[in-house]
């Protein structure tokens, strides 16, 4: 069954606010890794976080890893309609070393 | 470089035909996966390659499915005979050794089995 999951599955946001999505993951991950699909388009990777309880900065977006390295989220700040599109975590199960698991997604919905 | 570039881009079949989806991953790397979309599933792993390779094949559906890797730059994803169920996007990625550059996906190929 799905090992990684995220929530919330769906937020509709106006333009202008935060958004956060959380990931968790039922086994250890060696690393993470978050990846933006527009709708109608595919997969993008945007950063991996391998260190626990790693932050990384991406101007408005702001990623962390989990001290147990088991969970990690995806935070927006100031949300813009170029942000729509689903947002993905995706790990490497312990073990796997090559093998990316990817989480269930959460689908940004942003509105003027 | 061009990306990865998967043909067809949209494929529409009627069950029990023969469907080849392919797939060109980026020069250099060494790493190809087949993954399949479908909102009720989500991104799934097929089949991964390594030095063209088969690694990993526990995804794939049924022996209906194969796939197959002849060189570097060329892998095909074969179903036969098809079915409805077997109807979503799959993409096709590809990666180097070096995991931090994450994976590039190519467009995806719409299946549609009527």
């Amino acid at each position: 069954g799905q090992q990684v999951m995220q929530i919330p599955q769906y937020q509709h946001v106006q333009e202008g606010e935060d958004f956060t999505t959380y990931c968790n993951s039922s086994t250890t991950l060696s690393n993470i890794q978050w990846y933006k699909q527009r709708p109608g388009g595919h997969p993008v990777f945007l950063i991996q976080l391998v260190k626990s309880g790693e932050v990384k900065k991406q101007k408005r977006l702001t990623f962390q890893f989990g001290e147990a390295k088991k969970n990690s989220s995806l935070h927006i700040t100031a949300t813009q309609t170029t942000d729509v599109g689903t947002y993905f975590c995706a790990g490497f199960l312990t073990g796997t070393a090559s093998k990316l698991t990817f989480g269930t997604g959460t689908r940004l919905q942003v509105t003027l | 470089d061009a990306g990865v570039i998967q043909s067809p881009r949209h494929e529409v079949t009627e069950m029990g035909q023969e469907v080849t989806l392919r797939c060109k991953p980026i020069s250099g790397h060494d790493y190809l996966f087949w993954y399949r979309q479908t909102m009720m599933r989500g991104l799934e792993l097929l089949i991964y390659f390594n030095n063209n390779v088969p690694i990993d094949d526990s995804g794939m559906p049924e022996d209906r499915f194969s796939a197959k890797m002849p060189n570097a730059s060329f892998s095909t994803l074969k179903i036969q005979p098809s079915e409805p169920r077997d109807s979503a996007v799959y993409f096709c990625a590809s990666s180097s050794s070096i995991p931090h550059w994450g994976y590039t996906f190519g467009s995806g190929t719409r299946l549609t089995v009527v």
